[in-house]
């Protein structure tokens, strides 16, 4: 069966520091794959989505990147975090187009 | 672009009571809608969904939602609702854009269950 593995569970991070938060899915091939962040009363906000490794678009600008190095692995980055970067950041897959998404645990991450 | 409202940020109602969470879509073709329900701290669990045939949709937990493309609607219910119940509902639309799937989410309604 598929599983999706999101690392850390919290972080906090001072300003200025860089971010890696991972996501892998397992028991599956090719995924579409999401990183979306959830700030309190606003929602699910979409960063980044990739359909093949190497294949990232980003929603909306920001002090974020993300990356695939492989077929099941997605990548959020930051060279320098800011205050704002606060939030609760969930990774998600889905199969198809008309497929229902699958989610990580998600990472609280705090940035001080 | 697709966009999802959810005009409801907190729902209350007593255990026993009936519910109704309103989600109104915005999409130029006929849309995949999902319902979500999230757990503090937690990822999300797909509740329900439409994709096409019978407006009426069943979900588990005894919930239920009901497609109106007059409204542009797709909103949840459940006869009776439990304290188990309490917990963070997002509504979703998915859609291609640009030869890609995207999901987009509303903001969410926050249920709350008295006793």
């Amino acid at each position: 069966s598929q599983t999706i593995h999101q690392w850390p569970a919290t972080l906090v991070q001072p300003v200025g520091s860089p971010l890696s938060l991972e996501c892998t899915v397992e028991g599956t091939s090719n995924p579409n794959l999401y990183w979306y962040r959830q700030a309190a009363g606003r929602g699910l906000q979409l960063l980044f989505y990739s359909v093949g490794i190497g294949q990232i678009s980003s929603e909306v600008p920001q002090n974020l990147s993300a990356s695939r190095p492989q077929d099941r692995q997605f990548i959020l980055s930051s060279k320098k975090l800011l205050l704002s970067d606060s939030g609760f950041y969930l990774c998600a897959w889905t199969q198809g187009y008309n497929e229902k998404l699958f989610f990580g645990s998600g990472t609280q991450l705090s940035v001080l | 672009a697709q966009s999802v409202t959810q005009p409801d940020i907190h729902i209350t109602v007593s255990e026993g009571a009936s519910l109704e969470l309103r989600c109104n879509y915005s999409y130029g073709a006929t849309p995949y809608l999902f319902w979500y329900v999230q757990s503090p701290g937690q990822g999300l669990q797909l509740l329900l969904k439409y994709f096409s045939g019978d407006t009426l949709v069943q979900g588990i937990k005894g919930f239920e939602a009901e497609f109106k493309r007059s409204q542009s609607s797709f909103n949840l219910r459940k006869p009776s609702v439990h304290w188990s119940d309490a917990a963070e509902y997002f509504c979703a639309v998915g859609a291609l854009s640009g030869g890609s799937y995207i999901p987009t989410f509303g903001r969410g309604t926050s249920l709350i269950v008295h006793p």
